[in-house]
């Protein structure tokens, strides 16, 4: 049981650049999520869906967007990278609505 | 009053202390309480969670203390291991709602 997948791991991006961060969640979860983490500011929530089809903004949806493909996939994506958007970024999923099982992580650098 | 405020920031206990996180909220709406224990380079990990109808929760050797009057809860490990060396973060939500609040974490280590 793969349980929260997130791809890629690393990446380096100039300012300016897109890219898409992937999710896929094995669980058969309705919800989804994606939250960034910075040093001494906790998770932040960037974008959630309830469900296949539905997304809603979080507490910091600025400079991204989602996608939730279908029930296992939950995109983010940043059209033009900034380098305030340097951070550790995670996906989530839960059954119902919770928060209960986060991916590994993308650490992107935004140079 | 959406913030849920978490100290200590960090924390050394010798191996079979008791270490105690704390956290305190303002949104009295705030009806669930997970916390997450995260390791370095890995994603956070739910842990234990309360709802405020009970005062207490044991899990192991993780204990959750609630005050529902003082809006604190608290995370305490019994018989501290270095394997529980890793960062931990409160959260509080209402109920049927998708946004956790999370404090800014504890680093714990845990010294042989």
């Amino acid at each position: 049981n793969a349980g929260v997948t997130q791809t890629p791991k690393f990446q380096v991006l100039k300012t300016g650049q897109s890219m898409t961060l992937q999710c896929a969640q094995d669980m058969n979860h309705n919800s989804m999520y994606w939250y960034r983490q910075d040093p001494g500011m906790g998770l932040r929530l960037i974008y959630y869906s309830a469900s296949e089809g539905t997304t809603d903004k979080g507490e910091v949806p600025n400079g991204y967007n989602v996608s939730r493909l279908n029930k296992r996939e939950f995109s983010l994506r940043l059209e033009s990278a900034a380098p305030s958007q340097t951070s550790v970024y995670f996906c989530a999923s839960g059954p119902r609505v919770s928060v209960a099982f986060f991916g590994q992580g993308t650490r992107l650098t935004v140079v | 009053q959406q913030q849920v405020k978490q100290s200590p920031q960090s924390l050394i206990v010798q191996k079979g202390g008791i270490p105690i996180i704390n956290c305190a909220y303002e949104n009295t709406a705030f009806d669930y309480f997970p916390w997450y224990q995260q390791f370095p380079g890995k994603g956070p990990a739910l842990l234990i969670a309360i709802r405020p109808d009970v005062s207490e929760k044991k899990e192991g050797r993780f204990t959750i203390s609630f005050n529902k009057s003082a809006k604190q809860f608290s995370l305490h490990i019994m018989d501290s291991q270095p394997g529980d060396s890793a960062t931990y973060f409160c959260a509080a939500t209402t109920s049927g709602t998708y946004k956790y609040i999370f404090g800014t974490g504890t680093r714990l280590k845990v010294l042989a």
